[in-house]
């Protein structure tokens, strides 16, 4: 069945700087791949979605790109802010298997 | 989004009880998921529907049942409930195309004593 990795498992940077969550897949059926964002004691939310016809998708300050061939996608957020702070998830379409998350901290 | 429901909030049963967790969608999405989320595992899948009267096994499907005799609901089963099913349950939905992806529910977080 599908496996997804996520990395990092917590990032923290400074307000203003980028952060980059990556994740692979292993099955090449794949063709939808989902960022959802979770804050404290809510439910995840879709932020971002790319399909295996697109490499890169952006909107406003977060983008996504996938490489097929390579099987990974990631998450870009430019000009992080503190309400960035929350846990990331990936996905990948074939099971709607979900990576473990990655904690990003955004210090002010 | 009011659009997917889930019920109760919280819970606490003893161990050995069954207990159901409801889950009641109004977009006619086809497809609707189970997952637990624990921390340190994200969140994995326990079983799934791609339509009423479908449903498959996700990833950790042991110690539950699901039914989906309508599409707008989809009820989480725990036969006999055991301490390692102390967890957040969220259930989400989509429709066929993944327009906008799977919206989750509010979750339940039930605590097995």
């Amino acid at each position: 069945g599908e496996n997804v990795e996520q990395h990092p498992s917590t990032l923290s940077v400074q307000e203003g700087d980028s952060a980059v969550i990556k994740c692979t897949y292993s099955d090449s059926a794949s063709n939808y791949f989902p960022w959802y964002k979770q804050e404290l004691g809510k439910r995840p939310q879709l932020i971002i979605d790319i399909r295996s016809n697109v490499g890169e998708k952006k909107d406003q300050r977060i983008a996504v790109t996938l490489n097929k061939t390579a099987k990974h996608f990631s998450l870009h957020i430019t000009e992080t802010q503190p309400e960035d702070s929350a846990v990331y998830f990936c996905a990948a379409s074939s099971a709607t298997r979900f990576g473990a998350g990655t904690r990003l901290t955004v210090k002010p | 989004d009011a659009g997917i429901t889930q019920s109760p909030r919280y819970k606490i049963t003893e161990t050995g009880r069954q207990v159901t967790l409801m889950c009641h969608q109004t977009w006619s999405h086809s497809y609707m998921f189970w997952y637990r989320q624990d921390l340190g595992h994200g969140l994995r899948l326990i079983y799934y529907s791609a339509a009423a009267d479908i449903t498959d096994k996700g990833e950790v499907p042991d110690g539950y049942v699901v039914s989906r005799s309508k599409t707008e609901n989809f009820p989480l089963t725990l036969e006999s409930a055991t301490r390692s099913q102390t967890s957040v349950y969220f259930c989400a939905s989509s429709n066929l195309d993944r327009i906008y992806g799977y919206t989750f529910g509010s979750g339940t977080r039930l605590t097995v004593v």
